[in-house]
């Protein structure tokens, strides 16, 4: 399968700060990268679909201007949590799309914010 | 609203039994079916996926789906202390499309 890279694990931040949150395909070329956060006990709920090269998607009630995609590269998509909140602390995961199996998931950041 | 459901347990098996995980889903165009094995506080990681009626063998595990009945399951034999985790059902519909839709999940714990 597809190794995913995230970086950082796990990050403390004050509220009302930014937090970026970066997941690399090493070694497939991902055309398409998804975004998932997890609260405790819950499932994983799909967030966004960052495409390369274009705007990513979101799901329904997902803000986009508060969590910012980037997909520069197709190895390389970026979250930003901007101006975070106690509420948006959680387990926030990337995937990405190999095209002929399954998603296969980055190790995932664990997000705290005070 | 495209649903997948799972008892959320938690089941607990002996090991050396077999363990039984159960999914429904909703949407009838549902065309690839995935099991995910979550331990806490890490990322799922893919057990196995399935596409056509049956039963799919993969050393321990099998999944089984039934897509008449909209049901997907994954045994787990001679289960080990090590299988305790969490396990999703992911389903993913439509052609060209690969978003999944995950279940909650089964917490499975297997007594030594």
């Amino acid at each position: 399968g597809a190794v995913v890279s995230q970086h950082p694990s796990r990050v403390i931040c004050k509220s009302g700060t930014s937090v970026k949150i970066e997941c690399r395909s090493l070694d497939f070329q991902a055309t398409t990268m998804f975004w998932y956060r997890q609260f405790p006990k819950q499932s994983l709920m799909l967030m966004a679909t960052s495409n390369e090269g274009s705007k990513a998607t979101y799901e329904q009630g997902v803000e986009k201007d508060k969590f910012l995609i980037n997909h520069a590269s197709l190895t390389l998509s970026t979250l930003t949590v901007t101006s975070a909140h106690p509420e948006d602390s959680s387990f926030y995961i990337c995937s990405t799309d190999t095209q002929q199996e399954t998603q296969y998931f980055g190790p995932g950041t664990r997000l705290l914010v005070l | 609203q495209k649903e997948v459901e799972q008892n959320s347990g938690p089941l607990s098996v002996p090991e050396g039994a077999i363990a039984s995980l159960n999914c429904t889903y909703s949407d009838r165009g549902s065309q690839s079916f995935f099991w995910y094995r979550q331990y806490s506080g890490k990322s799922p990681e893919l057990i196995m996926f399935i596409y056509s009626n049956g039963d799919k063998e993969d050393g321990r595990f099998t999944a089984q789906l039934n897509k008449a009945s909209q049901y997907v399951s994954l045994l787990i034999r001679d289960s080990q202390p090590s299988d305790s985790a969490t396990y999703l059902c992911a389903v993913q519909t439509g052609a060209g499309s690969y978003q999944l839709t995950f279940g909650k999940g089964t917490k499975l714990s297997v007594i030594p």
